[in-house]
């Protein structure tokens, strides 16, 4: 089974500061890369799939980027809505996947 | 809208069982792979299950296989989940998750959530 691990686990930051996310691979995914965010309470949204690949509606400051067994969520100006924890989630090994353990975004 | 709705959650004591249902709308249900993920309380994300649109092919996690069946019933777009042997650490929020294709499970709708308590 391919193992994801995200870090950090959580991290404090605060409106308006650049914000990176990495996921680690325990083998090469090839780019099947899926980022999720999720607010207290509620299901998660995707965000991104395809490694780099934005849904449509999500606001541009949110990328994606890696290749192999490194990806990172970027934010690029963290704004108040953005509070909340992001998880990654491979499918290279489609339909079976696996998520990473998440990161909480809090506000400093 | 694409929408999906869960139902069935509940208390249940050690070694019972539950069925989870899901109603979906909104797109054409039989063309989708389907996926039932759970969150522990204060937990990650974690893959249960999936079914194929047919039906014909199913695929579950470790921490399952052997207790959980997943099915659909794509005359009704309805997905289920059959939970046998209940455990404690199945105690877990259940979401009834769409996957967009049927070669990247990927996960773009997802239902609100069942919560399932499993406690003597």
């Amino acid at each position: 089974d391919i193992q994801m691990t995200q870090s950090p686990s959580s991290l404090s930051a605060s409106v308006g500061d650049r914000v990176t996310i990495t996921c680690r691979a325990s083998q090469a995914i090839t780019n099947g890369l899926a980022w999720y965010q999720q607010k207290p309470g509620k299901a998660p949204k995707l965000l991104v799939f395809a490694a780099s690949r934005l849904k449509s509606g999500v606001p541009s400051r949110f990328s994606g980027s890696g290749s192999g067994t490194d990806y990172t969520l970027t934010i690029s100006s963290l704004q108040p809505e953005d509070f909340a924890t992001y998880y990654c989630q491979q499918y290279y090994t489609t339909p079976v996947i696996t998520f990473g353990g998440g990161t909480k975004v809090e506000i400093k | 809208e694409e929408q999906l709705l869960e139902s069935g959650g509940g208390l249940v004591q050690p070694g019972g069982s539950l069925r989870l249902s899901c109603a979906a709308s909104g797109f054409t249900f039989i063309d989708y792979a389907m996926n039932w993920v759970r969150q522990a309380p204060g937990k990650g994300l974690e893959w249960v299950s999936s079914i194929s649109g047919s039906g014909g092919r199913t695929y579950y996690a470790d921490s399952v296989k052997g207790r959980f069946t997943i099915s659909r019933d794509n005359s009704k777009s309805m997905l289920y989940l059959q939970m046998n042997n209940l455990r404690a650490d199945d105690t877990a929020v259940f979401y009834c998750v769409k996957g967009v294709h049927p070669a990247a499970n990927y996960l773009d709708v997802w239902g609100q959530g069942t919560l399932v308590t499993v406690s003597s």
